[in-house]
């Protein structure tokens, strides 16, 4: 079965401090993911994606096939960070995208 | 240009009553794609679009649903019935090319908020 999983509903942490967010997966074959973000009253939209390596925004996610997980990552969190993070698994078949259930992140000043 | 767009933005039905959801794609798009998000959870695939073509509606819930893309651009999702499960956000994404890969980003629509009463 292909599912995403993200075990955190919410991540709560001060400014400067390091974030991860967890997602795993489970995809028979080579897994495509992605993370999506969606900021306060804006769409959801493309943060980054494992195939091209970048950073975007200071984030970063490897993608680690041994424990079947793609954890997103920032250092130092800002509080321009604060969001809605989802982690999706693209199905090879068709194109569709698989969405975990997703994480708030709230930075505290 | 212009990003995907949805009409309505929020619409409120009675339990019973049919509605009807439009989506504009991103001008030459070829795919197109609809999910349903329901609250707290993250959007669920309903159902796939190349150009005309639905080539997958494997997520559509029930019956009551029903999706077209007669021209190949503006696409409607059309719900029968509406029944209170059906409260959620319907997203519309679309991207460029036919064939799936993690290089055909998909364009996010700002999304309907149906709530059926």
């Amino acid at each position: 079965a292909q599912r995403v999983t993200q075990p955190e509903k919410l991540l709560s942490v001060f400014k400067g401090a390091p974030v991860e967010l967890k997602c795993n997966y489970s995809y028979s074959g080579s897994p495509e993911l992605f993370w999506y973000v969606q900021y306060s009253r804006q769409r959801l939209q493309l943060l980054l994606r494992h195939i091209s390596r970048e950073s975007i925004k200071g984030f970063t996610a490897d993608l680690n096939k041994g424990e079947t997980s793609f954890h997103l990552k920032k250092p130092f969190a800002q509080e321009e960070d604060s969001a809605m993070y989802y982690c999706a698994l693209l199905s090879s078949n068709t194109g569709k995208l698989i969405f975990g259930q997703g994480t708030t992140l709230q930075v505290k000043p | 240009g212009a990003g995907v767009s949805q009409s309505p933005r929020y619409k409120v039905a009675k339990r019973g009553q049919d509605v009807a959801l439009r989506c504009d794609p991103i001008s030459g798009h070829v795919s197109l794609f609809w999910y349903q998000q329901a609250l707290g959870q993250g959007p669920e695939f309903l159902t796939y679009f190349q150009n005309e073509a639905q080539l997958d509606k494997s997520g559509l819930p029930s019956d009551r649903f029903f999706a077209e893309r007669p021209e190949g651009s503006v696409s409607t999702l059309k719900i029968q019935r509406t029944q209170q499960e059906d409260s959620a956000v319907y997203l519309c994404a679309s991207s460029l090319p036919g064939l799936p890969s993690s290089y055909n980003e998909q364009f996010f629509g700002p999304g309907t908020r149906l709530t059926v009463l």
